[in-house]
This record gives structure tokens, C-alpha cells and sequence, in this order.
């Protein structure tokens, strides 16, 4: 079985702070992504990965920034955390390119910042 | 860009009984693929069911099936035979290299 995990269930952190969320996935997949999930609006898609070292921005990326220096592992970076970045924050990934490919889901980092 | 709608927030069934949980999308695309997924409690979200744009008939998988109308841009989830383990969130998503997702719907199981 895929399994996609993330650091930390749970973490609060302080306004103007530097927050690291990270990411691994065991299947060798090639696609990584990061989204936040708020009530109301769903999954948004902040940043993703096709590839070590590659990255692209989604829908939100204001804020963050990510990095993928291994294939298994894929980061997600808040330079100065604002109370409006509280969320749900959920890391994907998929095999490869194709839309037939569903994506597996990590247990989420509920982030409150304060 | 495409976009996924779920116009209901909240439903609920009785256990044993069948639900129909809704999804509407946009695309100018003729080849693509829909999902449902579910994300339990406090649990990590799991497809329940795809379907191929090009295929007619209709995926299934055991309790859970889905109409899906390519014409009109729908794509349902019926869950029958409820469960008290099918109370979670549940997402449409579409797909055409550019993942999609609704808003979601909750689904409440009453015992």
C-alpha cells in the first residue's frame, strides 16, 4: 500500500514565524502536492512537484514556498506565518503525469497560528 | 479553468438506506476523469470510486456507484445499503492533468 506521511497532526505556531511541513511518500511516485483545505472551499492546490527539484505554483501559493530536494520528500515552507494561513494542510502524491491517476492522501497537519 | 460544484454542504441517511450525493462540473474537455473520494474522521482521505470520461457505463464498486450524465457535466455518488463507517467528508474531483476538487459534502449516518 501507498502510504504518504506527514511530520506533525497537529502544531501551532506563533504570528511572523518560519513553519516547515514536510512530506514523504514510499511508492516512488513522481508527482507531489500541497493543499490547504478550509470549510466551504474545499482542497486548494497551493504548490506542486513533477519532479526532484522541480516545482510549480497552484492556485495559492502567496506565502509559501516548497522544496524537493528528494523524490520521496516534498516540503512545504511558511516564511512568516499569519493567522489566515490556519488551516488544514494536506499533502498528495500520484504515480506520474495522466489524469487517470488518482492521488494518495497524508493524515493532514492542522495548523493553528496564533 | 475547470471547476467542481457540490450544492450540498451537509446530508444525511438512515442506516440501510440509499443516499445520492451530487456533483456538477465545467470543462470545455471531451477526455477526462472523475473521482469520489471520502475523508473520515480524523482519517486520511481514500478514493472511493473513478470513472472515465469515454466510458458510458457507469463504475461501481460494491455499495458504491455513480450516475454519471457526460452531456450535462454530472457525476453522483449512491451509496446504498448505508453504513455507520460511511459518515466522512465526501469530494468530487475532476481530472485532466489538473486536479479538481469540490467543495465537499458531509454525510451523516443515523443509527
Amino acid at each position: 500500500d501507498v502510504k504518504v506521511t506527514q511530520s506533525s497532526r497537529y502544531l501551532v505556531k506563533r504570528t511572523g514565524e518560519k513553519v516547515f511541513l514536510e512530506c514523504v511518500q514510499d511508492m516512488d511516485h513522481e508527482n507531489m502536492f500541497w493543499y490547504r483545505q478550509d470549510p466551504g472551499l474545499g482542497l486548494r492546490l497551493i504548490y506542486f512537484s513533477y519532479d526532484v527539484k522541480m516545482k510549480e505554483k497552484g492556485d495559492i501559493p502567496e506565502g509559501y514556498s516548497v522544496s524537493r530536494e528528494k523524490k520521496e520528500r516534498f516540503s512545504l515552507i511558511l516564511e512568516s506565518a499569519s493567522t489566515n494561513q490556519t488551516s488544514m494542510y494536506l499533502c498528495a502524491s500520484s504515480p506520474n503525469s495522466g489524469g487517470y491517476n488518482e492521488q494518495f492522501f497524508g493524515p493532514g497537519t492542522r495548523l493553528t497560528v496564533l | 479553468a475547470q471547476t467542481v460544484t457540490q450544492s450540498q454542504p451537509e446530508m444525511s441517511v438512515q442506516e440501510a438506506e440509499t443516499v445520492t450525493l451530487s456533483c456538477t462540473y465545467d470543462t470545455s474537455e471531451s477526455d477526462y476523469y472523475l473521482f469520489w473520494y471520502k475523508q473520515p474522521p480524523s482519517r486520511q482521505m481514500i478514493l472511493v470510486i473513478r470513472q472515465e470520461a469515454y466510458k458510458q457505463q457507469n463504475a461501481t464498486e460494491n455499495r458504491f456507484s455513480v450516475n454519471f450524465q457526460k452531456a450535462a457535466k454530472s457525476f453522483s455518488l449512491k451509496i446504498s445499503d448505508s453504513q455507520l463507517g460511511d459518515a466522512a467528508m465526501y469530494f468530487c474531483a475532476y481530472n485532466n492533468n489538473d486536479m479538481r476538487f469540490g467543495a465537499g459534502t458531509r454525510l451523516t449516518v443515523k443509527p
